[in-house]
């Protein structure tokens, strides 16, 4: 495609429940980043793939929290039993490496 | 761990106003970017910086980062109602591969 794409865009959850978030990097893109936004505040570091080489896992906030990428392309982050302070927009970027990164519209997660 | 700061965290101006926004990293870094988000929007990409020093315009933005590779700082002369949003740094370290952002300066224009 020809931009980053994740989906849902919306996603709303009963605490406790289960939920997974999509993100389809540009084609070719080596590295992969998801980032968490709360309501007027900066860019959390979740998680970052880059080509094969193991992820870099240091800013998932709990157990709750795994992502993973397939084939080098799509990715899924996956959040167990969610809680309140879950809510936020999920941003997923990516880029080639070292270069600019290119962010998703985010998905929108409120959990109640 | 690597942490990059920003101030200020927020700034009203009149339209027509210059803006700055500085970035300050706890460790050299090998290069930083900067990132506009519009109110309800995604972050887009506005600029790299690399070399110690550089100085990089874009029309009404200058873009400058520090001689010791620490700092950066975004300048808007004559702001108008589109520079609304908040804008980010990134930075990169020589060691990580990761991109750390900075929490952002939220911009306000006033007509």
């Amino acid at each position: 495609g020809a931009g980053v794409s994740q989906s849902p865009s919306n996603k709303v959850t009963e605490k406790g429940k289960d939920v997974e978030l999509r993100c389809d990097p540009i084609s070719g893109h080596t590295a992969l980043y998801w980032y968490r936004q709360s309501l007027g505040q900066g860019l959390e570091f979740l998680i970052y793939f880059q080509g094969n080489s193991a992820p870099d896992k240091s800013g998932l906030p709990s157990d709750r929290f795994s992502a993973e990428r397939t084939g080098g392309s799509v990715s899924t982050l996956t959040i167990q039993r969610t809680q309140q302070e879950d809510s936020a927009v999920y941003l997923c970027a990516s880029s080639l490496s070292r270069v600019q990164a290119f962010f998703g519209q985010g998905t929108r997660l409120t959990v109640v | 761990g690597q942490q990059v700061m920003q101030i200020p965290q927020y700034q009203h101006v009149q339209e027509g106003e210059d803006f700055t926004t500085y970035c300050n990293s706890s460790t050299t870094l090998s290069n930083i970017q900067w990132y506009k988000q519009r109110p309800g929007g995604h972050p887009v990409f506005l600029i790299q910086l690399v070399k110690s020093g550089e100085v990089k315009k874009q029309k009404r933005l200058t873009f400058q980062f520090g001689e010791a590779k620490k700092n950066s700082s975004l300048h808007i002369t004559a702001t108008q109602t589109t520079d609304v949003g908040t804008y980010f740094c990134a930075g990169r370290d020589n060691y990580g591969q990761n991109f750390v952002f900075g929490p952002g300066t939220r911009l306000s224009v006033l007509p």
